[in-house]
């Protein structure tokens, strides 16, 4: 079956250090992979996309890269602030159905 | 430029009523997609519109519905209500209907509906 996976547990990260977080996937083949950031009570921030055809993309502190022989996405966060404190979303597309599919999320805390 | 905004911004309904839900996506944006969320399942896709049309549907019983007016507006209507439809609704706008994966998405702040 199609699943989209990232870890259900909160990761608590010190202050400085960097947070990676995971997001797998079944059965799929997405030429686009996006993450999201959420707050409570708040919709989704879009934050970063990457293409089947690029290993990496950085933007500020935020780094995400796309391994599709592993169907894996990995996000990381460098030098974290308790400010980075949300849950994570990742997203795709599954092919030829032009619907906006979106994993679960990892709950991200950074504490000082 | 303003956000992408939904109300009213929480309800309570009861069982067996129904519920209409609204939606302003940003000035400019012609797609319009909505998501339900909740702890268990995580968010999960509705219905897209675009110029007025449903272009996708996701896995929802009919009782989920929604249309498109032509300055982009859109709403979500959900009959006769059940308790497990407890849950944040989502709206989101792009410019363009989501085909690949590649059009980002601009969420609202949601809607929280409880059925009692």
């Amino acid at each position: 079956s199609q699943k989209i996976e990232q870890n259900s547990e909160a990761l608590n990260i010190q202050e400085g250090k960097t947070a990676t977080l995971t997001c797998n996937y079944t059965n799929y083949s997405p030429a686009y992979l996006q993450w999201y950031r959420q707050d409570p009570g708040r919709g989704p921030v879009f934050l970063l996309l990457i293409r089947e055809n690029e290993k990496e993309k950085r933007k500020e502190r935020l780094k995400v890269t796309f391994d599709t022989t592993l169907k894996q996405s990995l996000f990381h966060i460098t030098a974290s602030q308790p400010a980075d404190s949300a849950t994570y979303l990742c997203a795709l597309e599954p092919s030829n159905t032009d619907k906006l599919i979106f994993g679960t999320g990892t709950r991200l805390q950074v504490f000082p | 430029k303003a956000g992408v905004t939904q109300t009213p911004r929480y309800l309570i309904k009861t069982r067996g009523q129904q519920v209409t839900l609204s939606c302003s996506p940003i000035s400019g944006h012609r797609s319009v997609s909505w998501y339900q969320q909740t702890p268990g399942q995580g968010l999960q896709f509705l219905f897209e519109y675009f110029s007025e049309t449903q272009r996708n549907k996701g896995n929802f019983p009919g009782r989920f519905s929604g249309r498109q007016f032509s300055n982009s507006r859109s709403e979500m209507n959900v009959s006769t209500l059940e308790l497990g439809d407890s849950a944040l609704y989502l709206c989101a706008s792009s410019l363009e209907p989501t085909g690949g994966g590649q059009e980002t998405q601009y969420f609202g702040p949601g809607t929280r509906l409880l059925v009692l």
